[in-house]
């Protein structure tokens, strides 16, 4: 059974950067990809980007372009997202779930979610 | 990147009626859509994938239909379990992206 454990809360000061982490377990790394899925106070679900481990191929939602970077180490099944430039519009949720080509793995499993505060 | 609208955006119903979620894509996405149900504090569950296979676990109250670019969710006989916010999401291209949400309330 796959889980996905991430990192603990953060709070940040605005412009500072990010970086939330997500374990996998129970599977194997290189046979699906992970997303990364935000969820601001009140707010709805909103995908950021995803990768690929098996190839480090990696897409992103035109939104966060420019300030999101995903990775992922195969060595310890960690898959990575650092977002910069934060504001307090970033303050959110922050989710990774699996994902992939396969229909059975497209967001089926979700890590437990790291709240990041930005305030000054 | 494709646009997902859900309607209603929030609803009320009794404990016992049918209920019926709508999410229409801004292009054709085939079968590549996902309902999730998210309860307040909690972390989204799958239900439905290839936009009616159910997801293993969940009560078979729970379906969806469509095709193309309009998709429905259906509780059949709601349940007090079932009050929660639902969302589809479309895998067809990327960006995936999510519609913006149903609040189910008990009325």
């Amino acid at each position: 059974q796959v889980q996905l454990v991430q990192s603990g809360a953060e709070v940040k000061k605005p412009g500072s950067s990010v970086k939330v982490s997500c374990k996998t377990s129970g599977g194997t790394f290189s046979s699906f990809s992970i997303a990364w899925v935000r969820q601001a106070p009140g707010q709805g679900l909103e995908w950021m980007g995803g990768i690929i481990p098996l190839f480090g191929r990696t897409n992103y939602a035109q939104k966060f372009h420019d300030r999101v970077t995903i990775t992922a180490d195969g060595s310890s099944s960690t898959a990575y997202m650092e977002l910069r430039s934060l504001t307090s519009e970033d303050t959110a949720i922050y989710y990774c779930a699996r994902d992939g080509v396969v229909y059975d793995y497209i967001l089926d499993v979700w890590g437990q979610g790291t709240m990041v505060t930005v305030s000054s | 990147d494709i646009q997902m609208t859900q309607s209603p955006s929030a609803m009320s119903a009794s404990v016992g009626a049918r209920v019926t979620i709508t999410c229409r894509a801004s292009q054709a996405i085939s079968n590549k859509l996902v309902w999730f149900q998210q309860k307040p504090g909690t972390v989204p569950k799958r239900l439905i994938y290839g936009a009616s296979t159910l997801q293993s676990g969940v009560p078979a109250r729970f379906s969806g239909s469509g095709s193309g670019t309009e998709f429905t969710l259906t509780i059949s006989s709601l349940q007090p379990e079932d009050f929660a916010t639902y969302y589809c999401l479309q895998h067809s291209t990327y960006p995936r992206t999510f519609g913006q949400g149903t609040k189910v309330e008990i009325k």
